[in-house]
């Protein structure tokens, strides 16, 4: 079983509507975690950290829900530019990176 | 605006042929990582600095693959020899050991053994 799980997709999402998606984890030591975005052919780049208590950038919500494990990324009035593969990471200890292999996102005209 | 930097960015080279990429960190971020990506296995970490010094390499084939960091602005990773199995794309990130944040990757070397 992989230390993080992501449905790869791909979500087709109309231009302006919601879409989340969720991955797992299976360390339960698990201290830090991010969504990454990572375009076609490009490098991951850190989209976002996920906190406790939830947290929004803009049209971009993460949620942690520790007790069951998984981290959740919410995107709203979706935009073409969005479309992207986005990649789950969980951190044990610091450096560790974990990264789930990613929930494509294909936002339509 | 720092950014980690990455050469070369495309390598094409032939079985048993010895490849260097080279990495040069974000100044001031003390924790450097190497990671390998491909289709099949998605993001694998093979190795990482801090300070200078390797922390952890069991990710990587050690038989084939070396990595360094002769300086503070430049970590090398080694393929000696080559093998068709190790085309991938390999990224380079560095960090700040201890800051919230995460990782920030250099733009990756596109490798293909042949």
């Amino acid at each position: 079983r992989k230390e993080v799980e992501q449905d790869p997709g791909p979500f087709n999402v109309p231009e302006g509507a919601t879409v989340a998606f969720n991955c797992t984890y299976s360390n339960s030591a698990s201290q830090s975690f991010f969504w990454y975005r990572q375009d076609c052919r490009k490098e991951p780049k850190l989209l976002m950290s996920v906190y406790s208590s939830g947290n929004e950038d803009g049209r971009f919500t993460a949620q942690l829900n520790r007790a069951s494990q998984y981290i959740s990324l919410l995107i709203r009035d979706s935009k073409l530019s969005d479309s992207a593969t986005y990649l789950c990471v969980v951190m044990a200890s610091w450096g560790k990176l974990q990264f789930g292999a990613g929930t494509q996102v294909v936002v339509t005209p | 605006d720092a950014r980690v930097t990455q050469t070369p960015r495309h390598k094409v080279t032939e079985m048993g042929q010895e490849v260097t990429m080279r990495c040069q960190p974000i100044l001031g971020h003390n924790t450097v990582f190497w990671y390998r990506q491909t289709m099949m296995q998605g993001l694998e970490l093979l190795a990482y600095f801090r300070n200078r010094a390797p922390l952890d390499d069991s990710g990587m084939p050690k038989d084939r693959f070396s990595a360094e960091m002769p300086d503070a602005t430049l970590a090398t990773l080694k393929i000696q020899p080559s093998e068709p199995r190790d085309s991938a794309v390999y990224f380079c990130a560095s960090g700040q050991a201890g800051q919230v944040g995460g990782q920030y990757f250099g733009p990756g070397t596109r490798l293909l053994v042949l």
